[in-house]
């Protein structure tokens, strides 16, 4: 069973909308949690980085929340673009060299 | 930036071909790692290098295995391709004692028949 589940596995937004991204985890023990993105044919490229201590960072539209009591975390992606359409991949790591990937969530923005 | 370069963007190869996929950087990072993404799985790590010539087993090994002679380039070598490696391969890389320095390539997929 994957420890890092993801939901959605994909949804469509009309363009200049909000949706959140739900990330469940059960890594043990834990060191960070990152949010990815990664457009069609390409590799991931990192969007939020936040350790046990941080619940929420920003980075332009995108907004990620962890608490690391439930093991939850969300992304946010505010008055969504185009150029938003991605897979959206959250990655829990419990130390420097082990990465554990969720499957992701396929976001389509639509005009 | 950091530049990982993966040597071809798409491949196809016969069953039992050997089979090289080259990465390349340019920050002198130590660390370098090859993934395999799949669809509704994970990217799932196959082998990682702290340094040159220093290799460690990923979560799926079997089948493959790597060479890294030069500290910027890490080849991820499948023996004798089998169409069960069809697959999205990922290269990445990150300086030693960093956590968040990740950098991935573009890619190469695989197809096997």
């Amino acid at each position: 069973k994957n420890q890092v589940e993801q939901s959605p596995q994909s949804l469509i937004i009309l363009e200049g909308k909000n949706c959140t991204l739900q990330c469940n985890y059960t890594v043990s023990p834990f060191s960070n949690l990152r949010w990815y993105k990664q457009d069609t044919g390409r590799g991931p490229v990192s969007l939020t980085i936040m350790t046990f201590s941080e619940n929420t960072k920003s980075n332009g539209r995108y907004t990620a929340t962890l608490d690391a009591d439930t093991k939850q975390s969300s992304l946010h992606i505010t008055a969504s673009q185009l150029s938003d359409s991605a897979s959206y991949i959250c990655v829990v790591s419990p130390n420097d060299y082990k990465l554990s990937f969720g499957a992701g969530t396929t976001v389509t923005v639509r005009a | 930036d950091v530049k990982v370069t993966q040597s071809s963007r798409y491949l196809v190869k016969r069953t039992g071909e050997k089979v090289f996929l080259e990465c390349v950087q340019d920050m002198d990072h130590e660390n370098m790692f090859w993934y395999r993404q799949d669809p509704g799985l994970g990217l799932r790590l196959i082998y990682f290098s702290y340094d040159v010539k220093m290799k460690e087993k990923g979560d799926i090994p079997e089948g493959y295995s790597v060479s890294r002679e030069k500290k910027e380039r890490f080849s991820l070598i499948l023996e004798s391709a089998s169409t069960n490696q069809t697959s999205m391969y990922l290269c990445a890389t990150k300086r030693q004692g960093v956590i968040y320095g990740y950098t991935f390539g573009s890619g190469t997929r695989l197809t096997v028949v």
